[in-house]
This record gives C-alpha cells, sequence and structure tokens, in this order.
C-alpha cells in the first residue's frame, strides 16, 4: 500500500526565514498530492496541492514542488510569520486509490 | 457554503457506551472519508463511502466500529462499547470525485473516561 514519509518532525525558524519541508511516497501511481495546515484544536485546512503533470505551484508565500522520479514533494514557505505556526502535514493519494495517505506531520514554529 | 459539519464537537462516553459521530459533507460532495488522529500523531485512514456503499473499509478497526452513509441524511461512524484507547479526534472529510479537493471537517474529539 501507499506510504508517505515527512521529515523534519518539527522546524524551528526565525520570522522571515523560508521554511521547508520534505515528503517522499512509495506508489508511482500517486498523482494527487495536497498539504495541509492544522492549527490547534482544529480540522486540517487545504492550503496547496500539486498534481503529477506539474512541478512546482505557487500560491504567495507557499510554493510545492513535485519530483515524480524520485517521488519526493516539498513544501516551501518564505518570509514566515509567527501566524504560520503550525502541525503541516503531506499526504498523497493514488489515481485509483480514492484515500489520501498522510505524512506523520511536522511542527513549525516560527519565532518573533 | 457551509464546509463540512461535524457533529458533536465534543463528547465524553464512559467505557462500555455507544458513541455517534455524524457528518454532513460539503454540498456537491458525494465521497465521505473518516480518518483518526490520536493525540500528538498524524491522521488515520479509517473508512471511505459514497451513498449508501461503503467502497473501503481496511482502516477500520474489525471489531465494535461501523461506519454508514444512507441515502438520505449524514455519515455516522458508530463506536461499540468504547475502551479509553478509542479516545481520539475523528474527522470526517468529503470530495467531489474521490481523488482530488478533500475538504475536512473540524472533528469530533471522543474522551472515553
Amino acid at each position: 500500500g501507499e506510504n508517505v514519509e515527512q521529515h523534519p518532525s518539527t522546524l524551528s525558524v526565525q520570522e522571515g526565514d523560508s521554511a521547508v519541508i520534505k515528503c517522499t511516497y512509495s506508489d508511482s501511481a500517486s498523482n494527487y498530492f495536497p498539504w495541509y495546515k492544522q492549527e490547534l484544536g482544529k480540522g486540517p485546512q487545504l492550503i496547496i496541492d500539486i498534481r503529477s503533470n506539474v512541478g512546482e505551484k505557487k500560491d504567495q508565500r507557499i510554493a510545492v514542488t513535485l519530483n515524480k522520479t524520485a517521488k519526493h514533494f516539498s513544501l516551501h514557505i518564505t518570509e514566515t510569520q509567527p501566524e504560520d505556526s503550525a502541525v503541516y502535514f503531506c499526504a498523497a493519494v493514488m489515481e485509483y486509490g480514492n484515500k489520501l495517505v498522510f505524512g506523520a506531520g511536522t511542527i513549525l514554529r516560527v519565532k518573533s | 457554503n457551509a464546509g463540512v459539519m461535524q457533529n458533536p464537537r465534543h463528547l465524553v462516553r464512559r467505557r462500555g457506551q455507544e458513541a455517534r459521530l455524524r457528518c454532513s459533507p460539503m454540498k456537491g460532495h458525494s465521497h465521505v472519508y473518516w480518518y483518526r488522529q490520536l493525540p500528538e500523531e498524524g491522521l488515520k485512514f479509517m473508512v471511505y463511502l459514497q451513498k449508501e456503499n461503503i467502497i473501503d473499509e481496511s482502516g477500520m478497526p474489525k471489531e465494535r466500529f461501523s461506519a454508514e452513509f444512507p441515502k438520505e441524511g449524514p455519515s455516522i461512524l458508530r463506536i461499540q462499547q468504547v475502551v479509553r484507547g478509542d479516545s481520539a479526534a475523528y474527522f470526517c472529510a468529503s470530495s467531489p470525485q474521490g481523488n482530488y479537493g478533500y475538504t475536512f471537517g473540524s472533528g469530533t474529539r471522543l474522551t472515553v473516561v
């Protein structure tokens, strides 16, 4: 079955610096890769996603890159702000699997 | 356009009681997924349903847990004879087509005392 590994498990950055979170997936049939942000006591919120026919996608301070050959994808947050502090989850779904498989999560702390 | 609605937000049950968690998907979404999140852990897939059908229940414990998504009304996750280990946050997600656009609800936090 599909397996998603996420690193690092915790990440502390200074306000204004960039943060990068990396994930690898096992099933080459995966074709959709969303990223979720989860704040304390809340449900996961989709922040950006990418399909397998695209190598990079950007939305303001957030970008995601995908390397299908190496089977890894990354989340990049630039100019981090204290409100970016949260748990971030990557996920992958197979074309015919119809369920999201999540990484273990990254606790991001932005220090002001 | 309301998002995914889950209720109750918090549920306390004594050991041996039943817990019923409800999820109303977003308008236009016919695919529903349930996930469980233990404290300080990731989200683990439990079950995937479409209207009146269970598509994938590979993540459901073999006993005491069941799920349904009837033709009318919300999806229900039912846990019979709850034990302390069932204490967790249970999240529901819905999607329009089953392979993209998953939206999560705010979750039900179950505490078994």
